[in-house]
């Protein structure tokens, strides 16, 4: 069955980092390729970038500067850290699995993230 | 980037009514349009792939149809349980981007 939770600190402040964690089970982050997405009050739900199976990633150009995604295939883990946070990126962050021919087919719960001080 | 434009952004009607939510993209997409369900507090569900494929286990009054620019989400006979957000993305290029959403309620 597959899964996905992402687990992250709840509440930052600006101009800190933020670092979220996607546990997923059920298969092998080599298989598939993994994404995240953000869903803000402000601007609704954004893709944020991906990492592919391989491991190579690609992101959105509204965060590449200070995003990056990256994987701990041993622990089943993906990782979000993003620089540099602004209130503005309060929000939902969710990962998401693409499946073998259909994009973002399994997403997480979600992690609730507040910026403020 | 691709803009989607959904609409409407809300809709109102009673159990039994067919309904249609659209998603115009600003360039051609083909057929890389899924479609997303959103109750309240949960992750997105994935209602339609590819412009018109029903996800396993999603209900069969649950369509799709569209390709190119515009695309139409249809609910052929509405019931209760279906109150929730829907939304579009596009996975034809990257950035992907999502349409801004249609809270659908009951009458």
């Amino acid at each position: 069955q597959v899964q996905l939770k992402e687990t992250g600190p709840g509440l930052v402040q600006p101009t800190q980092t933020l670092s979220i964690t996607c546990t997923v089970s059920g298969f092998s982050l080599t298989s598939y390729y993994m994404q995240w997405v953000r869903q803000t009050p402000g601007k609704g739900l954004e893709w944020m970038g991906f990492i592919r199976s391989g491991g190579s990633t690609e992101y959105n150009s509204e965060f590449k500067s200070r995003l990056s995604i990256s994987r701990d295939t041993s622990k089943n883990q993906v990782f979000l850290k993003m620089n540099s946070l602004k209130t503005e990126d309060t929000g939902v962050y969710y990962c998401a699995r693409d499946s073998s021919y259909i994009r973002f087919a399994y997403w997480g719960q979600g992690t609730l993230v507040t910026v403020s001080s | 980037d691709i803009q989607m434009t959904q609409s409407p952004s809300f809709l109102s009607a009673s159990v039994g009514d067919r309904v249609t939510i659209n998603c115009k993209a600003s360039q051609n997409i083909n057929r890389y349009l899924n479609w997303y369900q959103q109750k309240l507090g949960e992750a997105p569900k994935l209602l339609i792939y590819n412009a018109n494929s029903l996800q396993t286990g999603i209900p069969s009054r649950f369509s799709g149809s569209g390709s190119g620019t515009d695309f139409t989400l249809t609910i052929s006979s509405l019931q209760p349980e279906d109150v929730a957000t829907y939304f579009c993305l596009q996975h034809n290029s990257w950035p992907f981007t999502f349409g801004s959403g249609t809270k659908l309620e009951i009458k």
